[in-house]
C-alpha cells in the first residue's frame, strides 16, 4: 500500500488561507471516514488538528478545517499566524488490510 | 493530565533486537487503542504498529513478523518488541493514544525514543 500524496510545500501571508491537498484511493481516503491531519513543529511531536474528516479536537482552533471530495482530503488554515509555520501530514485507515497511511507530509512557510 | 513517555531507544547492531516501552498516565488506559508511529531523520511519519483495547493487534507491511506490540494493562503500559532490526528501522519512535478505539485520530504524543540500527 503506498503512501498518501501530498505536495511537499506550500506558503501564504499572514492573514491568508491556504489549503492542502492528500490524494488517496477509493480504498483508503476514499472509503473511510478516519482521514487525520496533525501539525509538527521542528523537533516536536506531532499535534492533532483534525480527525474523522472534518472534526476538529477541543483546543484547536477554528481556524482549521477539515474537507473531502472523492479521494482526496483537505485541510484549511484561515487567517494564517506566525505560529501556524509547521509540518502538516494526513493520515487515513486503509480498512480491508487494516493499516493506517501517512502522507508525506506539506511543510508549510509564513512568508 | 494525559501523559505517554516512551522508553528504550539506543543504539543496536543491524539484526539485533530491543524493545520499547511507553509508560501511560492520567487517562483509563484499558479503554483506549494504543499505537507506535516513527520518524527517520529528516523524513515524514510513518505508522508501525497498533492495538486495540481489546488486544487486537496491527502492523504495517514493512514491520510485519519483525516487530510485535503489546499492552499490559496492568501497569498502563505499551510495548514495542523489534526483532531482525535494519538500517532502515533508524527512527524517532513515537507512542500514541488513539481518541478512543483504533484508529480514530491520536491525540496523545509522545516525545520520542530514538532507534539507532548501525554497525
Amino acid at each position: 500500500q503506498s503512501a498518501l500524496t501530498q505536495p511537499p510545500s506550500a506558503s501564504g501571508s499572514p492573514g491568508q488561507s491556504v489549503t492542502f491537498s492528500c490524494t488517496g484511493t477509493s480504498s483508503d481516503v476514499g472509503d473511510y471516514n478516519y482521514v487525520s491531519w496533525y501539525q509538527q513543529h521542528p523537533g516536536k511531536a506531532p499535534k492533532l488538528m483534525i480527525y474523522e474528516v472534518t472534526k476538529r479536537p477541543s483546543g484547536v482552533p477554528d481556524r482549521f478545517s477539515g474537507s473531502r471530495s472523492g479521494n482526496t482530503a483537505s485541510l484549511t488554515v484561515s487567517g494564517l499566524q506566525a505560529e501556524d509555520e509547521a509540518d502538516y501530514y494526513c493520515s487515513s485507515y486503509a480498512g480491508s488490510i487494516k493499516i493506517v497511511l501517512f502522507g508525506g507530509g506539506t511543510k508549510l512557510t509564513v512568508l | 493530565e494525559v501523559q505517554v513517555l516512551e522508553s528504550g531507544g539506543g543504539l543496536v547492531q543491524p539484526g539485533g533486537s530491543l524493545r520499547l516501552s511507553c509508560a501511560a498516565s492520567g487517562f483509563t488506559f484499558d479503554g483506549f487503542a494504543m499505537n507506535w508511529v516513527r520518524q527517520a531523520p529528516g523524513k515524514g511519519l510513518e505508522w508501525v504498529s497498533g492495538i486495540s483495547s481489546g488486544g487486537s493487534t496491527y502492523y504495517a507491511d514493512s514491520v510485519k513478523g519483525r516487530f510485535t506490540i503489546s499492552r499490559d494493562n496492568s501497569k498502563s503500559t505499551l510495548y514495542l518488541q523489534m526483532n531482525s532490526l535494519r538500517a532502515e528501522d533508524t527512527a524517532i519512535y513515537f507512542c500514541a493514544k488513539d481518541l478512543d478505539f483504533f484508529p480514530r485520530g491520536f491525540d496523545h504524543w509522545g516525545q520520542g525514543t530514538l532507534v539507532t540500527v548501525s554497525s
